[in-house]
Formats: structure tokens, C-alpha cells, sequence
């Protein structure tokens, strides 16, 4: 069974960082493009970033890019997400996700963790 | 970045009726070379992760009950639901995936 499970949520100040994480099993980690999705409270979705199953190809939001970095510690079945320069619209819950096919990232979003909670707030 | 835009925002239904969800992209997300239109749909319950249920917009995921399906092509989508269930209150989401950038719709909220 694909199990997701994000950790790393917390209250930060504004200006702040924050370092997201994502322990996977149930699946072979290595082989599966991995992304993160948030959702601010009571708002729709927003992709934020991907990365490729090596970690070598990264992709993110224009919201983000360059205040974020996401990696993978394929040894460890690990997806993480360092976010920094944190403002009160980065307030949301991250899921953590799995893309539905083996090898290339294709953007679907086939299972999904709980989520964890980040506060943006002074 | 890809705009999709969902309609109605919000959708009061009966029992048994159908509901019909639509998803507009601000382009094209079919794919020339294999054909294929790069369009999710997902469903969210109060409290919960998303849930997929359609890719390649309108191939049901396994498990999802046949009354969800999908249709369109290009740039106009449709998530339908042909006999609403009370389990089915949800928000639901399209996403695209034919740009590098995903993005989703704003949500369509489905009650009874």
C-alpha cells in the first residue's frame, strides 16, 4: 500500500524557513517522479514543485522558484522541501504526492499524503 | 501558465440527478504527437488529500464508480456525474499537465 507521510509543518515568522519533508513506501521510491501541492485554508489547489526520479530535474511555481528547493533522498525514500523567505501567502497545507507512471515526471498527481500545516505569521 | 477555469463555482443537487462540472483551458492541452489531452480531475471531501479520479480526461481511475466520467477535448472539458450519490459532496478540481507549470481550476463545490 502507497503510503505518503509529510512532516516538517510548523509556525514560522515571516522571513522565515522551514524544511517540509515526505517519508514514501509501499512503492520503489527511485522510480517515481515526485511533487508537492498546497492548498492555503479554505482555497483550491496549487502545484508548487516536481522533481525528477534521479533529483536531477527540478521544476517549480513561479510563486516559489527561487525561494524554494525541493530533493530527494532516494536511499532514505525520502521527498523534501526546503522553503524560505517564507510570507503570509505561503500559509498552506503541502501534500506531498506521486506521479501515476514510472520513470518521467508527467504531472499527475495519484496519490497524496495528509498534508502538513505551514503558518506564516508574526 | 495555463488558466483553467471551472463552472458553476458551486452546485446544489439532488439524489439521483446528474451533475455536470466544466473545466475551460486558456489552451490547447491536447498533445499533437500522441493524441492525448493532459487533463486530471479530482475530487477533495471536507478534510481530506485530493483524490484522482480521471486522467487523460476521461480515463476513470481504478475504483472510481462509473457514474464519474470525463469528456472534451482541446480546450473544453466535462466532469459528469450521472446519478449523485450524498457521497459524492465534494469540491472538485481539473488540473492540466500539458505545461511544464501544472496548474488547476479554482473548484467547483458540489452539495445536495
Amino acid at each position: 500500500e502507497v503510503q505518503l507521510l509529510e512532516s516538517g509543518g510548523d509556525l514560522v515568522q515571516p522571513g522565515g524557513s522551514l524544511r517540509l519533508s515526505c517519508a514514501a513506501s509501499g512503492f520503489i521510491f527511485s522510480t517515481y517522479a515526485m511533487s508537492w501541492v498546497r492548498q492555503a485554508p479554505g482555497k483550491g489547489l496549487e502545484w508548487v514543485s516536481s522533481i525528477s526520479t534521479s533529483g536531477y530535474n527540478t521544476y517549480y511555481a513561479d510563486a516559489v522558484k527561487g525561494r524554494f528547493t525541493v530533493s530527494r533522498d532516494n536511499s532514505k525514500n525520502t521527498l523534501s522541501l526546503q522553503i524560505s523567505s517564507l510570507g503570509a501567502e505561503d500559509t498552506a497545507v503541502y501534500f506531498c504526492t506521486k506521479d501515476p507512471i514510472a520513470g518521467a515526471p508527467l504531472g499527475v498527481f495519484e496519490y497524496w499524503g495528509r498534508g502538513t500545516l505551514v503558518t506564516v505569521s508574526s | 501558465d495555463v488558466v483553467l477555469t471551472q463552472s458553476p463555482v458551486s452546485l446544489a443537487m439532488s439524489l439521483g440527478e446528474r451533475a455536470t462540472i466544466n473545466c475551460k483551458s486558456s489552451q490547447s492541452v491536447l498533445y499533437k504527437s500522441d493524441n492525448k489531452n493532459y487533463l486530471a480531475w479530482y475530487q477533495q471531501k471536507p478534510g481530506q488529500p485530493p483524490r484522482l479520479l480521471i486522467s487523460w480526461a476521461s480515463t476513470r481511475e481504478s475504483g472510481v464508480p462509473e457514474r464519474f466520467s470525463g469528456s472534451g477535448s482541446g480546450t473544453d472539458f466535462t466532469l459528469t456525474i450521472s446519478s449523485l450519490q450524498a457521497e459524492d459532496v465534494a469540491v472538485y478540481y481539473c488540473q492540466q499537465y500539458y505545461s511544464s507549470s501544472r496548474t488547476f481550476g479554482q473548484g467547483t463545490k458540489v452539495e445536495i
